[in-house]
């Protein structure tokens, strides 16, 4: 089946300082990927979509030059955290729709990042 | 602005009985409805989804519900088992193959043994 590998799982990182997250579709190809961002106890929130090959489209309040995305080839696209704050603190993960089912996002396993 | 609400944050269920989760939505484009279980520290897997063309739909001791007058569906699981402990998400897109999925906030299903 489809699998997305998502990396690193946890990061602790200073204030300040950036962050990057892999997200990898393993047996796939994915021109489309998603990064979300989960608080606690709340809705997985879609940030952004990761076209291949081009720039992001980002959700209303995310910010752009905050949350660097690239998806530089159909299997890998990066979240980059520039500058992370405390209120950076969350679970992102991605997700990408295997083109080969007729439906199913497939995600990742997360990536816990605290921000101290 | 929620516009896809699970209200319930939890619910408990004994093991071999039904479980029963609910989900409303208010945006009328949705058309295409899904649900995910998700445990702590791990991304959703998909369970089940639900055309808008449906009122049901079934696999295994998963069935959805869709009731589109009233925006509402709901997931019955039957015969529960401890293996669904788990956080589960209904989200919503508005169509087939449209990218974008609205989830609701989440329900803590505890199945007690």
């Amino acid at each position: 089946g489809a699998v997305v590998s998502q990396h690193p799982s946890r990061v602790i990182c200073k204030s300040g300082t950036s962050v990057k997250i892999e997200c990898r579709s393993l047996d796939f190809q994915a021109t489309t990927m998603f990064w979300y961002r989960q608080f606690p106890k709340q809705s997985l929130m879609l940030m952004a979509t990761s076209n291949e090959g081009s720039k992001a489209t980002y959700e209303q309040g995310v910010e752009k030059d905050k949350f660097l995305i690239n998806h530089a080839s159909l299997t890998l696209s990066t979240l980059t955290v520039t500058s992370a704050h405390p209120e950076d603190s969350s679970f992102y993960i991605c997700s990408a729709r295997d083109g080969r089912k007729s439906y199913g996002y497939t995600f990742g396993s997360g990536t816990r990042l605290t921000v101290v | 602005d929620q516009q896809v609400k699970q209200n319930s944050p939890s619910l408990s269920v004994q093991e071999g009985r039904i479980s029963i989760l609910n989900c409303d939505y208010t945006n009328s484009m949705f058309d295409y409805f899904l649900w995910y279980k998700k445990y702590p520290a791990e991304g959703p897997t998909f369970l089940i989804s639900i055309s808008s063309i449906k009122d049901k739909n079934e696999d295994g001791r998963f069935t959805v519900f869709l009731n589109k007058s009233a925006k509402h569906l709901s997931l019955h699981i039957v015969p529960s088992q401890p293996g669904d402990s788990a956080v589960y998400f209904c989200a919503a897109s508005p169509g087939f193959g449209n990218e974008k999925l609205t989830f609701g906030t989440g329900t803590r299903l505890t199945i007690i043994p």
